[in-house]
């Protein structure tokens, strides 16, 4: 049973670019959680979905930032016009059901620099 | 209101010793609680989580205990060995709702001297 798998594992973006993160639930699986990490910290929520739907993007910042589930396909993480500040590991984590209580496991993450 | 606290931030321990981590909250919605080993360059993991209608959970080395009354949960790690040394995350979640997010601790990093 593979686990959740985000893609790339580096990414290399210059100021003003765009990136994609793209992130498969494990099998079974059909609630995704974005989280970014910066270095030597805690992860910091940013949006939780559904197929198809956003639950939450309560932590999600309100300009460059876009997430995606789709019926078919991975979720997808989107930053328009990065900047320095973007550079961080994010991850992705999935959930067989949603809600509060549901253990969520993680992917190996994507760690996006900015130069 | 919302975020956790984690202490200590680093801890060092002789291996054979045990290691003991603490999270404080103040959301007294939390219902449960999980904890996550994150070794350099991986992805965290989950290593034991406990609900809030359990006071005490134990997997082989690793427990966790959980007092709500006071708001605190502990991780405790007996027998340390050199590959329990990782940074550790503490977390809660609220239940109901569409809520579903985890609010993580800012991690202890734990080493575990041979």
């Amino acid at each position: 049973n593979a686990g959740v798998m985000q893609n790339p594992r580096h990414l290399v973006r210059r100021r003003g670019q765009e990136a994609r993160l793209r992130c498969s639930p494990m099998k079974g699986h059909s609630h995704v959680y974005w989280y970014r990490q910066l270095p030597e910290e805690g992860l910091k929520f940013m949006v939780y979905l559904q197929k198809e739907n956003i639950i939450d993007e309560s932590g999600m910042p309100k300009e460059r930032f876009s997430a995606e589930f789709p019926k078919e396909g991975p979720s997808i993480l989107r930053i328009q016009q990065v900047v320095r500040g973007d550079s961080a590991a994010y991850f992705c984590a999935s959930s067989p059901q949603g809600g509060g209580g549901q253990p969520q496991h993680f992917g190996d993450g994507t760690r996006l620099s900015i130069l | 209101g919302e975020n956790v606290e984690q202490h200590p931030s680093t801890l060092s321990v002789q291996e054979g010793d045990s290691a003991v981590i603490k999270c404080t909250y103040s959301d007294s919605a939390s219902n449960y609680f999980p904890w996550y080993k994150q070794e350099l360059g991986k992805r965290p993991q989950l290593i034991i989580d406990i609900r809030s209608n359990v006071g005490e959970k134990k997997d082989q080395r690793i427990a966790v205990t959980l007092n709500k009354t006071a708001k605190h949960f502990s991780l405790h790690i007996t027998e340390t060995q050199p590959e329990d040394s990782a940074v550790y995350f503490c977390a809660r979640m609220n239940y109901g709702g569409s809520q579903g997010n985890l609010i993580f601790g800012k991690g202890t990093k734990l080493s575990v001297k041979p």
